[in-house]
Order: C-alpha cells, then structure tokens, then sequence
C-alpha cells in the first residue's frame, strides 16, 4: 500500500498522559499535513511541513502540541498532558509541491482520552 | 471570514436521484476549492476540484457548479447509487499549499 500511513489507528489515554502520533507521507510528497477531526464535523488544519522545516501553525496547536518532521520523511504529533478535550481523529495529509494539487489524507489516529 | 458554509447537514436521495449540497464561503483569497467524500473509518478522499477561472467542472457523475460573485459551489452528483452513501466534504484553500478549510460535512443516505 503506498498510500499515506498512520499509527496507531486507535490510542486510549488516561487524561493527564502524553501520545504520539506517527505519519508516513506518500514517498516522493514534501509537502506534509496534520488535521485534527471531531465528531460531525470537517477536519480542522493544524500545521504543515515543507520537506522538514514546519511552515505553519494553526491557533488550535496549543504549546502541548508539538510536531516535527526530521528529514522530511515521516512525521509525528505528540500532545502532552493529554485532556478530553483532545479526544478526536488526528489526520495526516501529504502532497507534492505544487500549487492545488490533491492533499492525500491517511485513515487517522483516534484517540480517545478517558 | 475563514469559513465555509455548508448545507444540508444531511441528505436522504432515492437511488437514480440528483445529490445537491452546497457551500458557501467568505474569504475571496480562496482560490482553490474541492469536495472531499469521507467513508466511516476512513480519511477524506479528493473526489473533484475546480479553481474559480470556470463555473463549471463534471467529472463522470459527479458536477461542481461554481458562482464567483455569489462565493458559493456545489456538488451535483448524478444518478446517485447507494454506494455514494458517505460523507461529503467541500474545502476552500488558497492554493498555494493544502490548508484546507473545510465545511462541517453532509451525510448522503442514497436509498434503493
């Protein structure tokens, strides 16, 4: 399958704890995308990368989230102090570096914060 | 001035029958709009796009009307079969990387 992979497709946490997200973009995308996605509702951008240099934060990221990208590969989302505010699907997106060209999303990390 | 409206919230069309939703949006930077279709479980996939230089895009079955002076679009999906059954996303981005605003979704039901 070399479509945009994410681990664990599913995280329960105990409020208070820390997780990470993991994201393998498409292999030749350096351009890479996290969302975050509640329920009944579309996804929301949290931030981008450009191979691995993170371009853009949304207000959303609060300093308990933190992103990275080394060597413009795979990518991870760590949230910190874990609230239930938190619980939702966290999507990852990859594209190439063009001008509107399809963002091609994974299957989304739900995590679920008890 | 960054959002996007859309509507209905949810969708019931016997099998053979026009899908109809639509957006709205404010921001006139927005120069990038596609529709996304979500399975439960699944992430958001690129069903069609169009850029606001034409009014019009049809892929196979699926149409984006697009009204520049009104800042709206909508998806017209033709002869809808139950397998369209889904969630349906429209997007607006300003096309120079995929931040993507995106409305809230509407839950397509296509009855037999």
């Amino acid at each position: 399958d070399t479509g945009v992979s994410q681990n664990p497709r599913h995280k329960i946490t105990k409020r208070g704890q820390n997780v990470t997200f993991r994201c393998d973009p498409i292999s030749e995308h350096n351009r890479l995308y996290w969302y975050r996605q509640t329920l009944g509702q579309g996804p929301e951008f949290l931030t981008y990368f450009q191979n691995e240099a993170q371009l853009e934060k949304s207000r959303l990221l609060s300093d308990r989230f933190s992103a990275e990208r080394p060597k413009g590969s795979f990518s991870t989302l760590e949230i910190q102090r874990t609230e239930q505010g938190d619980s939702a699907m966290y999507l990852c997106a990859s594209s190439l570096d063009r001008t509107n060209t399809e963002a091609f999303f994974g299957q989304g990390t739900r995590l679920t914060v008890v | 001035q960054q959002q996007v409206k859309q509507s209905p919230q949810s969708l019931i069309v016997q099998k053979g029958g026009i899908s109809i939703i639509n957006c709205a949006y404010e921001n006139t930077a927005f120069d990038y709009f596609p529709w996304y279709q979500q399975f439960p479980g699944k992430g958001p996939a690129l069903l069609i796009a169009i850029r606001p230089d034409v009014s019009e895009k049809k892929e196979g079955r699926f149409t984006i009307s697009f009204n520049k002076s009104a800042k709206q679009f909508s998806l017209h999906i033709m002869d809808s079969q139950p397998g369209d059954s889904a969630t349906y996303f429209c997007a607006a981005g300003n096309g120079g990387y995929n931040k993507l605003i995106f409305g809230a979704g509407t839950r397509l039901a296509v009855h037999p």
